[in-house]
């Protein structure tokens, strides 16, 4: 079945440090990619997406590359802050029509 | 427009009690899916209802259950509750037939003692 693994947390980097966190995946087909954030005492909200091989998703200086020869979607941001602390998830789903598969998540916390 | 919401935001239970949480999805979504979030699993999807039909099941035992009314708002309920039920239950909801953007509402954190 698909399945998503993320690096183990917890990461923590000081501000303006070069953030990466690693995301693998296993998919039939070609899976679409996601990563979502939360942050603490709330729900998930969708931080970029790549839904064919090659495309790079970005916003809010996050971006992520869907390599299709590795397999992985990375995370990268060039210069954490303190508000970028939460715990960032990785999942694709392989149809429109079918659930999204998690990863476990990583804890990032950015100290000032 | 607002956003996904979920009632309650916390819930305590005894064991062998029962429990519906309730979300309302964004206006126009139509599709509502159910996920359980705790510290060793991860996020689990539950199910995901359209247009009042249940389309997908997660791997879960028939104690859960879920349901969706005609104005695209959704329930789930649980039933003989165990220790093991604790957690964060979040529920996202989608424009129509695709559940590519998938917009998630606050969680209601279920406590079972």
């Amino acid at each position: 079945g698909n399945s998503v693994t993320q690096m183990e947390g917890p990461v923590t980097l000081s501000e303006e440090a070069f953030l990466t966190i690693n995301c693998t995946y296993t998919a039939t087909g070609y899976p679409s990619l996601f990563w979502y954030v939360q942050y603490p005492g709330e729900g998930l909200q969708l931080l970029l997406k790549a839904t064919k091989a090659d495309d790079k998703g970005s916003n809010k200086g996050f971006e992520a590359t869907y390599r299709k020869e590795t397999t992985s979607f990375h995370l990268e941001k060039g210069s954490v802050q303190v508000s970028d602390s939460a715990v960032y998830f990785c999942a694709l789903t392989d149809s429109g029509n079918t659930p999204l598969v998690f990863g476990k998540g990583t804890r990032l916390s950015v100290i000032a | 427009k607002a956003g996904v919401t979920q009632t309650p935001r916390y819930l305590i239970k005894t064991r062998g009690q029962q429990v519906t949480l309730s979300c309302s999805p964004i206006s126009g979504h139509r599709s509502v899916s159910w996920y359980q979030q705790t510290p060793g699993q991860g996020l689990q999807f539950l199910f995901e209802y359209f247009s009042e039909t249940q389309r997908n099941k997660g791997n879960f035992p028939g104690r859960f259950s879920g349901r969706q009314f005609s104005n695209s708002r959704s329930e789930m309920n649980v039933s003989t509750l165990e220790l093991g039920d604790s957690a964060l239950y979040l529920c996202a909801s989608s424009l129509a037939a695709s559940l590519y953007e998938q917009y998630f509402g606050p969680g209601t954190r279920l406590t079972v003692t």
